[in-house]
């Protein structure tokens, strides 16, 4: 099925541990996205990657490393997770700046 | 910081009524979409309107766009229990080559059978 894939989809993890978020998308998109949704606070914008090659930090980068590894994937690190991390993580890739964007299911992810 | 502010932040109604939901924002804009969110799931795109257009439809729904007032507003006409969900505004801005999307905080819509 075409659109955005990310795994995992649930994660427990221990203050102080790393993990990478992977996402992958197969509609040749250029730009992609990483986003964090907390209750009542809406999305907010982690990283992006307009192509592949470049990334950019968006709204709340600290805490989190990124990498485009090609025009397909973009993940996403936590070098040492904190309980604030605790949230769910959106992937989005879109194929140009006026189109809407395609989603990823989401990774739940809680620190504990 | 959100640029898009939705109102009201929750709504109920019938089904068969029309939803109207509304967004406000603070800087200029190149577009505006509106994006739904079942719960537990991801977002869906529903709709975009560029900055030089007023109006846009698709399907039941409707969406307007006045850049003079810095708002927008979405129609959900002849609504259905399946359009019970969570409604999410988005401001696009384009600098340089990077396009990025700021969203609200959402706005809860449950539909009565």
């Amino acid at each position: 099925n075409a659109g955005v894939t990310q795994t995992p989809k649930f994660q427990v993890l221990k203050t102080g541990q790393s993990m990478t978020l992977q996402c992958a998308q197969d509609m040749n998109h250029n730009s992609m996205y990483w986003y964090r949704q907390d209750p009542g606070m809406g999305l907010r914008l982690i990283y992006y990657s307009a192509s592949e090659g470049t990334t950019d930090k968006g709204e709340v980068p600290n805490g989190y490393n990124v990498s485009r590894l090609n025009k397909r994937e973009f993940s996403l690190r936590l070098e040492s997770a904190a309980p604030s991390q605790t949230s769910v993580y959106f992937c989005a890739s879109i194929a140009s700046w006026q189109s809407g964007y395609t989603f990823g299911s989401g990774t739940r992810l809680t620190v504990v | 910081s959100q640029q898009g502010e939705e109102d009201p932040q929750a709504l109920s109604i019938q089904e068969g009524e029309n939803a109207t939901m509304n967004c406000s924002y603070k800087t200029s804009i190149n577009n505006l979409q509106w994006y739904r969110q079942n719960s537990g799931r991801g977002l869906v795109h529903l709709i975009l309107i560029r900055s030089n257009e007023r109006e846009k439809h698709s399907g039941r729904l409707r969406v307007t766009l006045d850049t003079s007032k810095k708002s927008s507003s979405l129609l959900i006409t002849a609504s259905r229990a399946a359009d019970t969900a969570s409604y999410f505004c988005a401001t696009g801005s384009l600098t340089g080559a990077n396009s990025k999307l700021t969203f609200g905080k959402g706005i809860t819509l449950s539909v009565r059978p």
